[in-house]
């Protein structure tokens, strides 16, 4: 069974960090770029940030970007995203999320697997 | 950025009827890289249709995708009691960022 469980959410302070994990299993991760989506409590779909298969191309959101980071281990099936400077508008439920296309352009396909999200609160 | 508008943001309708959801981009959307998902309470979104008009494997006929451009449409042939839920367009062909239309929420009259 295809699957994404991702990890590493919680509670913390304005202006502390947080890493988040994706574990995936059931294909074969090191083919697909992989993305983090966040939606805030009562609100829509925010793309966050993309990693391709090979880790050679990667993209953010303004919002995060010089904040947040992506990678992943291709060796441990995982995606991570470390977050740093959190804001309380970073206040969503993480989801990650597998690209469609194997060995493709991070941006070519959409989204075809996600994970049931990782909630990040940021409240002092 | 491509911002993707989304209409009705809420349409009312009964099960057996035909639901037209509506979305448009402020700017081309190169070779129709345009997706439809649905969100169920507590859910993850799940891919409905990709490349403007491919629908998933698995996903019901009643579904089906249109458009290109900047004009996409989504069209839910006859309406089960499964198919009431928060739709959202997803452009992905332009680097980046990828974005997300507001959502329609389709909710039974």
């Amino acid at each position: 069974e295809v699957q994404l469980v991702e990890s590493g959410g919680g509670l913390v302070q304005p202006g502390r960090s947080l890493r988040l994990s994706c574990a995936a299993s059931g294909f074969t991760f090191d083919e697909y770029a992989m993305h983090w989506v966040r939606q805030a409590p009562g609100k829509g779909l925010e793309w966050v940030s993309g990693i391709s298969w090979n880790s050679g191309n990667i993209g953010y959101a303004d919002s995060v970007k010089g904040r947040f980071t992506i990678s992943r281990d291709n060796a441990k099936n995982s995606l991570y995203l470390q977050m740093n400077g959190l804001r309380a508008e970073d206040m969503a439920l993480y989801y990650c999320a597998k690209g469609g296309l194997a060995v493709a352009g991070l941006y070519d396909d959409a989204f075809d697997i996600w994970g049931q999200g990782t909630m990040v609160t940021v409240s002092s | 950025e491509i911002v993707l508008t989304q209409s009705p943001g809420t349409l009312s309708l009964s099960p057996g009827e035909r639901a037209t959801l509506s979305c448009r981009a402020s700017q081309s959307v190169s070779s129709s890289y345009l997706a439809w998902y649905q969100q169920k309470p507590g859910q993850a979104p799940r891919l409905l249709i990709y490349g403007a008009s491919s629908r998933v494997t698995g996903i019901p006929d009643r579904f089906s995708g249109s458009g290109s451009g900047t004009d996409f449409t989504l069209t839910i042939s006859r309406l089960e009691p499964e198919d009431f839920a928060v739709y959202y367009c997803q452009q992905y062909g332009s680097s980046p960022p990828i974005t997300f239309g507001q959502g329609t929420r389709l909710e039974i009259k």
